[in-house]
């Protein structure tokens, strides 16, 4: 079956550095998306990677391994308006996206 | 980025009456648009696949006479909820992909649904 696994839940200070992983088993693969939900609102795009390695844009970046179906969210410089949810999403074969719970993210002063 | 209009942002109605919810592609002509549902601290959940000029592809367990999608134009998408009741009430949002372009879903901004 196809499945997304990232943790419910983390907390992080103000400042700081947090990885938020990502494991993922899709049918076929097109791509791992990264989005930030604030609660209350849809979902915007952070990121997405289809070929091994990082990929960097400001204080976010995105890592990607296909062998290991494995993927991390890197968030630098945590900013208090950082505190959301984490989607994380696979692309099968059939261009589907297959999402992940979430992590919320607690950014503590 | 694309930009992705869903109307109304929120609704109350009383339970047996319908409801529609519209998904607009603002910018671009989206062939294929999705309907999601996501209850309160869960993720999202595809109920439908719509593509432009033909029927809707449901997700299993998705009531198709309940929910009825129409995506008669490369802009515009819509959701009916037919018959509502108190456990429909949940947040609705649409996402569209760009033509030919399958790397991105931009999503629109929500319907917070409320069946009393």
């Amino acid at each position: 079956g196809q499945n997304i696994d990232q943790p419910t839940e983390m907390t992080a200070t103000e400042g700081a550095i947090v990885q938020i992983n990502c494991t993922y088993q899709t049918s076929g693969f097109n791509g791992l998306f990264w989005y930030q939900q604030h609660a209350g609102e849809a979902p915007t795009f952070l990121s997405y990677n289809v070929l091994d390695g990082l990929e960097e844009k400001g204080r976010f970046s995105s890592f990607l391994s296909r062998s290991k179906g494995y993927s991390y969210l890197l968030l630098k410089e945590l900013q208090m308006k950082d505190s959301a949810s984490y989607l994380c999403a696979g692309m099968d074969s059939n261009y589907q996206l297959i999402w992940g719970a979430g992590t919320k993210l607690i950014i503590k002063p | 980025g694309a930009v992705v209009s869903q109307h109304p942002s929120w609704v109350i109605c009383k339970s047996g009456t319908s409801v529609k919810i519209e998904c607009r592609s603002l910018d671009f002509q989206a062939t294929t648009m999705f309907w999601y549902r996501q209850f309160p601290k869960q993720s999202l959940m595809l109920m439908a696949t719509s593509n432009e000029g033909s029927k809707a592809t449901y997700e299993q367990g998705v009531e198709k006479d309940k929910f009825l999608i129409n995506h008669a134009s490369l802009t515009l998408s819509t959701l009916t909820v037919t018959s509502a009741h108190p456990e429909d009430s949940s947040f609705y949002i649409c996402s569209a992909s760009l033509r030919a372009q399958v790397t991105e879903a931009f999503f629109g901004q929500g319907t917070r649904l409320t069946v009393v």
